[in-house]
């Protein structure tokens, strides 16, 4: 299994552009997340989804969008890139529900100059 | 809103020194307690949880963590570290009735000298 992987692993952005940072997971987990992590911040939910075709809003969703058409891909799009988005994302997948165990991939950091 | 506090944002050690992390937060309700940690160029992986039963968990690497409901509190701690322990280690908090949402805190980033 490869478990949770993100591309790309690092990307800089112009102010204004947008992007999709992609998540697969091989191990048929129904929930999925989207994290952000700025210096001292700890992690942030930005998205979530129970299952496919489901998606719902974290605690910081502005700027951001989720799809969900298959259980094993949830990307994160970014419209409009600011530089407030200059973080590390990590996406993460959990086999039933949220207290199950989440599994994190190795991360995307993201610069918007 | 509930929040997940962590005590020290950096801690330094010599190797055989006792750790223990602090971690509080702030939700009347039942909760679902996590300790995550990163090693450098690793995931996030998990540590050790707690949900019910025993207050005092036992996790992967000799990490312990007691969960004190009064105090809202849950702890990291191992008697005796290792370089290998060298990391950041994150508490996460999850009301049993929330969905989808597992709080973190901010981290503490622990270095073990030799």
């Amino acid at each position: 299994n490869a478990g949770v992987t993100q591309t790309p692993k690092f990307r800089i952005l112009k102010i204004g552009q947008s992007m999709t940072l992609q998540c697969t997971q091989d191990m048929n987990h129904n929930y999925m997340y989207w994290y952000r992590q700025d210096p001292g911040m700890g992690l942030k939910l930005i998205y979530y989804s129970v299952g496919a075709g489901i998606t719902d809003k974290g605690e910081v969703p502005n700027g951001y969008n989720v799809s969900r058409s298959t259980t094993e891909d949830f990307p994160l799009r970014l419209e409009l890139a600011a530089p407030s988005q200059t973080s590390v994302y990590f996406c993460a997948s959990s086999y039933e529900s949220a207290v199950d165990t989440q599994y994190f991939g190795p991360g995307t950091r993201l610069t918007v100059l | 809103a509930q929040s997940v506090s962590q005590h020290n944002h950096h801690v330094i050690l010599s190797e055989a020194a006792s750790l223990e992390l602090g971690c509080n937060y702030s939700y009347g309700g039942t909760v679902n307690l996590f300790w995550y940690v990163q090693y450098p160029g690793q995931h996030l992986q998990l540590l050790l949880k707690y949900f019910s039963g025993d207050p005092l968990v036992k996790g992967i690497k000799g990490f312990e963590a007691e969960f004190i409901k009064s105090k809202f509190s849950f702890n990291l701690r191992k008697p005796s570290v290792q370089w290998s322990d060298t990391a950041e280690y994150f508490c996460a908090v999850i009301p049993t009735d929330s969905w989808g949402k597992l709080q973190f805190g901010a981290g503490t980033q622990v270095v073990v000298t030799p």
